[in-house]
């Protein structure tokens, strides 16, 4: 059963602070990452997406990658009341017919 | 380009019912998954197909079901319907490839009573 594992949380950080939301996951096979953000009673957005190791930056975000730990993460630079919401991290199967999440990681950004 | 559109956005149906759920993807993406979402279990796959082709089914009961039209878009069944089926059952469309991202509609709220 290939898994997806996140803290649940809550994540609370100070506005302004560095979030670090983390995840691992079990098929060593994969090679497609996805940080998604849900807000309560909406649907998931895509933020980042991720294929090879190291970092990638957009904007406050950064997302993490590192296939020998099976480890991916996502930094939240200067975070806002705004980014107050779930982080569902996710990973693709090899066929790239699905996409496995994990059950998320709930953050709570204090002004 | 407008996003992937998911209809009804609420319903509510009683145990033994049946139901169908409807998904328009986003313009030019031909592949369309099927998610549910409950609290307890967060996201699960379903199913996705792609050419009028289910390329892959996740853990669920074969009271589930599931199809694509040749314009793409895309309709799933719940037959003999339980408590248990009440979640927020979400469409997501996305470019062929193991590095495209899926696109997700607003979501269908289904209560079953």
């Amino acid at each position: 059963q290939k898994e997806v594992e996140q803290n649940s949380g809550p994540l609370s950080v100070p506005e302004g602070a560095i979030a670090s939301l983390n995840c691992t996951y079990s098929d060593r096979v994969s090679q497609s990452f996805f940080w998604y953000r849900q807000y309560s009673g909406k649907s998931p957005e895509l933020i980042m997406s991720i294929y090879s190791n190291g970092d990638k930056e957009d904007g406050r975000f950064t997302a993490q990658l590192n296939k020998a730990s099976q480890y991916v993460s996502l930094l939240i630079r200067d975070s806002q009341p705004s980014d107050s919401a779930t982080y569902l991290c996710a990973v693709a199967n090899q066929a790239g017919t699905a996409l496995i999440f994990g059950k998320g990681t709930t953050l709570s950004v204090s002004s | 380009k407008a996003g992937v559109t998911q209809t009804p956005r609420y319903l509510i149906k009683t145990r033994g019912q049946q139901v169908t759920l409807s998904c328009s993807p986003i313009s030019g993406h031909r592949s369309v998954s099927w998610y549910q979402q409950t609290p307890g279990q967060g996201l699960q796959f379903l199913f996705e197909y792609f050419s009028e082709t289910q390329r892959n089914k996740g853990n669920f009961p074969g009271r589930f079901s599931g199809r694509q039209f040749s314009n793409s878009r895309s309709e799933m069944n719940v037959s003999t319907l339980e408590l248990g089926d009440s979640a927020l059952y979400l469409c997501a469309s996305s470019l062929v490839g193991e590095e495209s991202p899926l696109h997700f509609g607003n979501g269908t709220r289904l209560t079953v009573t």
